[in-house]
């Protein structure tokens, strides 16, 4: 069974560039979830989309980060503008749906904000 | 504010000892309660996760102890190995929401 696809694995930019994170979940699994994980830290959620349609949001911060799953799919995460407080990885997730709770990780973008 | 809260930070232990890592939650709605494991450049992946009707679970060599009246719930790392060594996290949702909230992590160092 092929795992959590992200792409790219690293991407280095400028403060106030932006930038964009693709995710290919677990097929059949109509839950996916954004992580950013801190260096040093634990995964934090960011938006968690059930199909196409968000579940929640409420730790995206909103005038610098949107996600979309447009066909219940694939999903983008962008940041625009970047800070230097968003150098972080970028975890994508999925999960059969919602009421199960084991969620399967891809390995991150890793992205550097200079 | 940290719903999920994992000590030590970190431990360095001799291969075939005991790592004990420690977890302690406040939501009371929890009901569901992971341990990931992650090695570096790659994703947290699910190592064995406990509910809480039952105060302990065993998988392989790892095992899981739930005190829910204290609410805290450790993993204990049995026979450890040197390809144990990598960042464990806590961490817990309530059903029906799915959202995990992780602990910091905890580094597990097994020497041979």
């Amino acid at each position: 069974e092929a795992g959590v696809a992200q792409s790219p694995r690293y991407k280095i930019i400028e403060k106030r560039q932006s930038v964009a994170f693709w995710c290919n979940p677990i097929s059949g699994h109509a839950t996916l979830y954004w992580y950013q994980q801190i260096l040093g830290q634990g995964p934090k959620l960011l938006i968690q989309f059930q199909n196409n349609g968000v579940v929640d949001d409420s730790q995206l911060p909103k005038d610098r980060f949107s996600a979309e799953r447009l066909k219940g799919v694939d999903s983008t995460l962008k940041i625009q503008p970047a800070k230097l407080e968003d150098s972080a990885v970028y975890l994508c997730a999925s999960s059969l749906d919602r009421w199960n709770t084991e969620a399967f990780f891809g390995q991150g973008t890793r992205l550097t904000v200079v | 504010q940290q719903q999920v809260k994992q000590s030590p930070q970190s431990l360095i232990v001799q291969k075939g000892g005991i790592p004990i890592i420690n977890c302690a939650y406040e939501n009371t709605a929890f009901d569901y309660f992971p341990w990931y494991q992650q090695f570096p450049g790659k994703g947290p992946a699910l190592l064995i996760a406990i509910r809480p009707d039952v105060s302990e679970k065993k998988e392989g060599r790892f095992t899981i102890s739930f005190n829910k009246s204290a609410k805290q719930f450790s993993l204990h790392i049995m026979d450890s190995q040197p390809g144990d060594s990598a960042t464990y996290f806590c961490a817990a949702t309530d059903y029906g929401n799915n959202r995990l909230a992780f602990g910091k992590g905890n580094q597990v160092v097994v020497i041979p």
